[in-house]
């Protein structure tokens, strides 16, 4: 089946520096989602992304849909607190269904 | 709007014992899934369904069965828990062909 691979797998960062983590998947996709998951919640949806290139922000959340439709890439810029969980991209593949593939998160913590 | 609910929020089962968990949603959402999320492997999907009457299996279906009898709920069934079924389950919806699926808060499972 479909592989997301997703990294860096944890980062410890401090607050008010900038992070990147990104995803690869071993085929093309039509859709690149980013959730976040805070402890004991299911994961909400950050950004969506429809279209390769795209480049689409949600205040200090950026994430850009990669040329070749195998990649995805989200930064968060001046980290606060409050950014603490994990980070999951999802793919969905051009097969006409809604199903999508997970990749294995990214883990955030800020250091104090 | 309550979203996609879940209940119950924790379970503890006995090897062999049975049980639903339960998954409502109030948006009037086609489509509904169900995934696991054990660590560092991200989320699975077991089943999924694209509307009323109509369900398929995911990437881990084994042991696990659902239902769809009306747009609002997708119940999961175990019908005969194991250890290896120990994880946290999502439901989810999103209205069809978006792939902005929305997440419940997840029902924690313990198979003893």
């Amino acid at each position: 089946g479909q592989q997301l691979n997703q990294s860096p797998q944890s980062m410890f960062i401090q607050e008010g520096e900038d992070v990147s983590m990104n995803c690869t998947s071993s085929s093309i996709f039509n859709t690149w989602l980013w959730y976040k998951q805070d402890p004991g919640e299911g994961p909400v949806l950050l950004i969506a992304l429809y279209k390769a290139g795209e480049l689409t922000s949600n205040g200090r959340l950026t994430a850009q849909f990669g040329i070749t439709r195998k990649d995805s890439f989200l930064n968060i810029s001046a980290s606060i607190p409050s950014d603490v969980g994990i980070y999951f991209c999802a793919g969905q593949e051009p097969s006409g269904n809604e199903k999508l593939t997970f990749g294995t998160g990214t883990r955030l913590t800020i250091i104090p | 709007n309550a979203g996609v609910t879940q209940t119950p929020k924790f379970q503890v089962l006995k090897t062999g014992q049975s049980m639903t968990l339960q998954c409502a949603q109030d948006m009037n959402h086609e489509y509904m899934s169900w995934y696991r999320q054990d660590p560092g492997m991200g989320l699975r999907l077991i089943h999924y369904s694209v509307g009323a009457g109509i369900t398929d299996q995911g990437e881990v279906p084994n042991g696990y069965n659902v239902s769809r009898s009306t747009t609002e709920d997708f119940p999961l069934r175990l019908l005969s828990a194991a250890p290896s079924q120990t994880s946290v389950y999502f439901c989810a919806s999103s209205y069809s062909k978006g792939a902005k699926q929305y997440f419940g808060p997840g029902t924690r499972l313990t198979v003893t």
